[in-house]
């Protein structure tokens, strides 16, 4: 069973820090990776995309790929109470189906 | 652009009755998916079309059937509800059915099964 692992949290972080999220995943073939955001009684929202090892950033989010480890993790730059959600990790499922896996996601507070 | 719509927002069931989840999308996707959402079990796939016309089985199937009534519409039927089914149910979109790229998701639903 392909699998997504992610720290359930909660984690909490002081406004204007930085949040780090990880994810892992079992499967070696993945070759996309996706971050959503979602937000207490509301839909899972992409908020990042990354398929090739390194860095991706988007204002102030940077996601980061290693494939080799089988490791995807999420910073979040200046914290902000705005960005208090669970954030849930998502790998394909198999390598032409258009199926995603998600984790169970992490919980992060940012504190004012 | 509406997105990806679903209908009811909010439902309550005895034991026992049938109901369907609705759900169109407007961004001409190939792929469309149910998922459920239970507190501390994250998001498991129940069904999803990878195309018009063609329908499989996700992670936890059991108990309900779908109907992809055209490109646009996709839909999740409870035949006899049960209790283990209240959960929150969320459909989503992709535009391709090869590969993996982003998903959309509706508001969800909201069902409870007394």
């Amino acid at each position: 069973q392909k699998e997504v692992e992610q720290n359930s949290g909660p984690l909490s972080v002081p406004e204007g820090a930085i949040a780090s999220l990880n994810c892992t995943y079992s499967d070696r073939v993945s070759q996309s990776f996706f971050w959503y955001r979602q937000y207490s009684g509301k839909s899972p929202e992409l908020i990042m995309s990354i398929y090739s090892n390194g860095d991706k950033e988007d204002g102030r989010f940077t996601a980061q790929l290693n494939k080799a480890s089988q490791y995807v993790s999420l910073l979040i730059r200046d914290s902000q109470p705005s960005d208090s959600a669970t954030y849930l990790c998502a790998v394909p499922l198999g390598s032409n189906t258009g199926k995603l896996i998600f984790g169970q996601g992490t919980t992060l507070q940012v504190k004012p | 652009n509406a997105g990806v719509t679903q209908t009811p927002k909010f439902q309550v069931l005895k034991t026992g009755q049938s109901m369907t989840l609705q759900c169109a999308q407007d961004m001409n996707h190939n792929s469309m998916y149910w998922y459920r959402q239970d507190p501390g079990m994250g998001l498991r796939l129940i069904y999803y079309s990878a195309s018009e016309g063609t329908t499989d089985k996700g992670e936890v199937p059991n108990g309900y059937n779908v109907s992809r009534l055209n490109k646009r519409e996709f839909s999740l039927r409870l035949e006899s509800a049960a209790p283990s089914q209240t959960s929150v149910y969320f459909c989503a979109s992709s535009a391709t059915s090869g590969g993996a790229t982003e998903q959309f998701f509706g508001p969800g639903t909201r069902l409870t099964v007394l």
